[in-house]
């Protein structure tokens, strides 16, 4: 079957970093997205990985291991705003994303 | 602002009624997936469009359908509501199948 595994929350301080950590099994791959959704509102895209390393983004970086079937995403210099649910979607052989339920970071100033 | 636009933000139905949400995607883009997202989980994939044909669906029964127009605009219609069908259902277009998705607003849909 088709799985995705992340932390339910994790808390963190403001301007520290925080690393959130995912591991998937899918039917094929096609790469992995990660986005960021705050309360009540739609996700938005933050990253994309289809090949084994590293992608930064300002104060984002994402970074995949296809052999190992995981992914992070390294967020730097925590503001209060980056306080959201951050989700990630692997998109499987058929080109659809497979959703876990994501991980609810808190950041305490 | 990602240009996908989607209407009502709310409604409230009883049980049994049908509903109708409606999607405008993004300029270019052919592609439109659907999603229900219930409160503290994942989006779940309803199912999704390419130039007017659906193109892979999720596990939801039939009363729940959809239709692509020829501007790529799109509509999730649900039949005989129920209760379970209280969520937040979000539409994402995207340039084609497998690329980036770019949300909408959603419409929070509450059946009583």
């Amino acid at each position: 079957g088709q799985n995705i595994d992340q932390p339910t929350e994790m808390t963190a301080t403001e301007g520290a970093i925080v690393q959130i950590n995912c591991t998937y099994q899918t039917s094929g791959f096609n790469g992995l997205f990660w986005y960021q959704q705050h309360a009540g509102e739609a996700p938005t895209f933050l990253s994309y990985n289809v090949l084994d390393g590293l992608e930064e983004k300002g104060r984002f970086s994402s970074f995949l291991s296809r052999s190992k079937g995981y992914s992070y995403l390294l967020l730097k210099e925590l503001q209060m705003k980056d306080s959201a649910s951050y989700l990630c979607a692997p998109m499987d052989s058929n080109y659809q994303l497979i959703w876990g339920a994501g991980t609810k970071l808190i950041i305490k100033p | 602002e990602t240009g996908v636009t989607q209407s009502p933000t709310h409604l409230i139905k009883t049980r049994g009624q049908q509903v109708t949400l409606r999607c405008s995607s993004q300029s270019g883009h052919n592609t439109v997936s659907w999603y229900q997202q219930a409160l503290g989980q994942g989006p779940q994939f309803i199912f999704q469009y390419y130039r007017e044909e659906e193109n892979g669906r999720g596990n939801f029964p039939p009363r729940f359908s959809g239709l692509q127009f020829p501007n790529y605009s799109s509509e999730l219609n649900v039949n005989a509501l129920e209760l379970d069908d209280s969520a937040l259902y979000l539409c994402a277009s995207s340039l084609q199948g497998g690329d980036t998705q770019y949300f909408g607003p959603g419409t929070r849909l509450t059946v009583l």
